[in-house]
């Protein structure tokens, strides 16, 4: 079935360190992938997303590319902030779905 | 603010209670998705409204039940309460019922507490 794979946490990474969170997919036919975040107390924020293979979504430093040949949707930043510290979810929809299919999250923490 | 609302925030209840969540979505989207995120089962989806009619369903137990009314809010009836449905249970909506780019807008969420 389709599924989607994130790396497991916590992370935990030094002011301005480079960020990467690996997901990779399986699905069948071309999902649109996406990256929500999710900061304590709160409910879950598009961050950003990729509607075909080659895409790069970007939003707020972070970045992700749709990657077919790998499956693979990793989200990276150059230099993280303590602000950034929350779950993120990688997730996967088809056109002709209603469900997001979400990873099971990856706790961020960063230190000052 | 992604402009859409959960009530109550928290909830506390006991084993064999029902309780009612309710969701008003985003001005404008006619589409409603319910979630619950629990520690053992991630984010999983429950089911969808599109414009006052059930238009798919994920892994939602017979116990639970939601509707979506003519001014477009939904509530999720959960029913013969179990500890393992302490969760926190979201709301989201679009414009329309499907499409894969199409964002979903989550609510706040709802905690849930089972005792």
């Amino acid at each position: 079935g389709n599924s989607v794979t994130q790396m497991e946490g916590p992370v935990t990474l030094s002011e301005e360190a480079f960020l990467t969170i690996n997901c990779t997919y399986t699905a069948t036919g071309y999902p649109s992938l996406f990256w929500y975040v999710q900061y304590p107390g709160e409910g879950l924020q598009l961050l950003l997303k990729a509607t075909k293979a080659d895409d790069k979504g970007s939003n707020k430093g972070f970045e992700a590319t749709y990657r077919k040949e790998t499956t693979s949707f990793h989200l990276e930043k150059g230099s993280v902030q303590v602000s950034d510290s929350a779950v993120y979810f990688c997730a996967l929809r088809y056109s002709s779905a209603s469900k997001i299919i979400f990873g099971s999250g990856t706790r961020l923490s960063i230190r000052p | 603010d992604s402009g859409v609302t959960q009530t109550p925030k928290h909830l506390i209840t006991a084993t064999g209670q029902r309780v009612t969540l309710r969701c008003s979505p985003r001005s404008g989207d006619l589409s409603v998705y319910w979630y619950q995120q629990s520690l053992d089962q991630g984010l999983q989806f429950l089911i969808q409204y599109y414009n006052g009619e059930e238009r798919a369903k994920g892994n939602i137990l017979e116990r639970f039940s939601a509707q979506q009314f003519p001014d477009l809010h939904s509530e999720l009836n959960l029913s013969s309460l179990e500890l393992g449905d302490s969760a926190l249970y979201f709301c989201a909506s679009s414009q329309n019922p499907t499409g894969g780019g199409e964002t979903q807008y989550f609510g706040p969420g709802t905690r849930l507490l089972v005792l």
